[in-house]
């Protein structure tokens, strides 16, 4: 059976960084592609990025160029989820997902509290 | 890019059936994913591959599409459907490929 277990929730000061880890198991780790998505409060689903273990190419789109930083720990099954330069409008909870496609399997969440 | 859009709410009576709706440009020619998103909880693929129904879920939800218009369709609604609904296509033409979600449909069941 597919799991993805996060790590727990997480406050930060304007400014600061935050590291979240994805940890599977079930599968063929680099078999399938994981992508970042989160939720904001009163918001939707948004995109961040992917990364694709078999390679350890990943990529993020819009606002998280150059903020992102999506990491690999092949060994030990894990993706890593690092956001910089945090302002108010990051907070929201964080997922983790393998794709399939599509994104089949989710992790269960990560809230990231910025306050000051 | 591309873009997809989806009405913020739908309302629908027990029993009754909810459709919701993604917009996009010959969205016909695309895969729709849809999920499920119940508060505290993450998604849920309802649908894939438009119209595609994963193991586990009911008969009673089904997906189409035609023209710039995916439907979920959702008969006999229950309480238990309450949730948000997201549809979700991939962006291979964009300066980076991309996941492309809708911007969310609350079902509420009256």
């Amino acid at each position: 059976q597919v799991h993805l277990v996060q790590s727990g929730a997480e406050v930060r000061e304007p400014g600061a960084s935050v590291k979240i880890s994805c940890k599977t198991s079930g599968y063929d780790f680099t078999g399938h592609y994981i992508h970042w998505v989160r939720r904001a409060p009163g918001q939707g689903l948004e995109w961040m990025g992917r990364t694709n273990p078999f390679d350890n190419f990943s990529y993020s789109v819009g606002e998280f160029q150059g903020r992102l930083t999506l990491t690999l720990d092949t060994s030990i099954t894990t993706a890593y989820m690092e956001l910089h330069r945090l302002t108010f409008d990051d907070t929201a909870v964080y997922y983790c997902a393998r794709d399939a496609p599509p994104l089949i399997d989710w992790g269960q969440g990560t809230l990231v509290t910025v306050s000051p | 890019s591309y873009v997809v859009t989806q009405p913020p709410s739908v309302s629908t009576a027990p029993g009754e059936t909810a459709n919701i709706t993604c917009g996009g440009d010959n969205i016909e020619f695309k895969a729709v994913h849809w999920y499920q998103q119940r508060p505290g909880q993450a998604p849920v693929v309802v649908i894939s591959y438009t119209s595609d129904r994963p193991s586990g879920i009911p008969e009673r939800v089904s997906g189409s599409s035609s023209g710039n218009t995916a439907t979920l369709t959702i008969s006999g609604v229950e309480a238990g459907d309450e949730a948000d609904y997201f549809c979700q296509v991939w962006d291979p033409d964009a300066d980076l490929p991309r996941v492309v979600f809708g911007g969310g449909t609350t079902l509420t069941v009256l």
